[in-house]
């Protein structure tokens, strides 16, 4: 079974821009969880998606946010970006229940310039 | 609220050797997860092994192992006949209360670094 995969790797962007960043997860899974990670505040929780709606949302402002489509991939944005949202973004799936584990892709790792 | 905690910033283990790196938690919650992550310099955050709060006996995965002590809140993840693969960041992670779902609580993390 293929693993989770997020694209794009890498992005470039400058302060103000918008970004989109792309998570398919495994096959049959229906739970999406997106998280931020930096160096000064570890892992944070984003939001998590299940069957296209959202289930739980993290502490972070309005200019992040996302959306599950009918296939389980999600994508998340970050509007007017600012340097502070240089990170590593993970995005992690698993089948739903609040037992399951969580399999993490390999992130996209965002500079803001 | 729940936390983790991971009081080793960094480790070192000669090859071959086991080392135990250390996780403490706080919750409220009767049921919860236990949970660690391999993270190596790539970025990807690699599943190892699981503990539910019920489950009796210590997880086991191959090599890994995860010493629960409940009483304590402690869930120490024992890695045996360390490779110089083993190399990485670990976290050690909960999973939220059933309100809260999809959601991770991760730990500061630890470094090792396995000598030849």
């Amino acid at each position: 079974k293929a693993g989770v995969t997020q694209t794009p790797r890498y992005l470039i962007k400058t302060r103000g821009q918008q970004v989109t960043l792309s998570c398919s997860p495994i096959s049959g899974h229906r739970s999406v969880s997106w998280y931020q990670q930096t160096p000064g505040q570890g892992l944070q929780f984003l939001f998590e998606y299940f069957s296209e709606t959202q289930r739980n949302k993290g502490n972070f402002p309005g200019r992040f946010s996302g959306r599950q489509f009918s296939n389980s991939r999600s994508e998340m944005n970050v509007s007017t970006l600012e340097l502070g949202d240089s990170a590593l973004y993970l995005c992690a799936s698993s089948q739903g229940q609040d037992t399951d584990t969580q399999y993490f892709g390999p992130g996209t790792r965002l500079t803001v310039l | 609220a729940q936390k983790i905690t991971q009081t080793q910033p960094g480790m070192f283990v000669q090859e071959k050797e086991a080392v135990t790196l250390d996780c403490t938690y706080d919750t409220s919650d009767q049921s919860y997860g236990l949970f660690w992550y391999k993270q190596p310099s790539s970025g990807e955050m690699i599943f190892l092994i699981y503990q539910g709060s019920y489950d009796e006996q210590n997880a086991t995965e191959g090599r890994y192992s995860l010493n629960f002590q409940k009483a304590r809140k402690s869930a120490n993840l024992v890695i045996s006949a360390s490779q110089l693969g083993d190399s990485a960041m670990y976290f050690c992670a909960m999973r939220g209360h059933s309100s809260n779902t999809g959601k991770l609580i991760f730990g500061q993390g630890t470094t090792l670094q396995v000598k030849p």
